[in-house]
């Protein structure tokens, strides 16, 4: 079974641009979750989606982040415009919730860089 | 709000050594679940371990083990016979248990921890 899987690997990008990022979740896993990690800091949480809607969308940090989630299948997040702050590792997970208790399972993440 | 703190940035073991991963964490609820990620050079991240709060047997997998101290509010990693695939990032996570409502599933993780292992 493929894991989760983040494209692209890495980003270089001006400020003032737009990246998208891509996440395909596990086959079947309802819940997909994004989270950032700033050079140093923690792991921060982004937004989950339950299918194609967002459950909690607390960790944006402003309205320069979009995400969205087509037919509950992979994820976007697209930042526009990209600014000097926006540069980190941005991981998804995915999960099949089942009661209380489940396991996210990440992906490898991508880097971005803004310059 | 909880809050991890990892306290050690990094850490160096040799092989065949045990080392220990410290992890606190700050909350007001009695429920929740810790977790241990590990993430190689590269690669992504893959958990490690976890406990249940409510659980006071530490959990146990293979040659990891945490020492849970739920009054200290404390959970650390320990590592027996380390070994050179053990290198990685180590990240201690929080997670609130949904009889506490709230998004069901987001993790809350510390700095992490870099592990070195020498061989």
């Amino acid at each position: 079974e493929a894991g989760v899987t983040q494209f692209p690997s890495h980003s270089v990008i001006e400020k003032g641009q737009t990246v998208t990022l891509r996440c395909d979740p596990i086959s079947g896993h309802d819940n997909l979750y994004w989270y950032r990690r700033v050079m140093g800091k923690e792991i921060k949480f982004l937004l989950h989606f339950v299918k194609e809607s967002k459950q909690d969308e607390s960790g944006m940090p402003n309205n320069r982040f979009l995400a969205e989630r087509t037919g509950g299948t992979y994820s976007t997040l697209k930042v526009q415009p990209a600014e000097l702050e926006d540069s980190g590792v941005y991981f998804c997970a995915s999960s099949q919730y089942t009661g209380d208790w489940f396991e996210q399972y990440f992906g490898p993440g991508t880097r971005l860089t803004v310059t | 709000a909880q809050t991890v703190t990892q306290s050690q940035p990094e850490m160096s073991v040799q092989e065949a050594e045990t080392v220990t991963l410290s992890c606190t964490y700050d909350t007001s609820e009695s429920d929740y679940y810790l977790f241990w990620y590990k993430q190689p050079p590269s690669r992504q991240m893959i958990l490690v371990i976890r406990q249940e709060a409510y659980k006071q047997q530490n959990a146990t997998e293979n040659r990891f083990s945490v020492n849970f101290q739920k009054a200290a509010k404390s959970f650390s990693l320990k590592i027996s016979d380390s070994q050179l695939g053990d290198a990685a990032m180590y990240f201690c996570a929080y997670r609130r248990s949904q009889n506490y409502g709230g998004s069901q599933g987001n993790l809350i993780f510390g700095k992490g921890t870099k592990l070195s292992v020498k061989p």
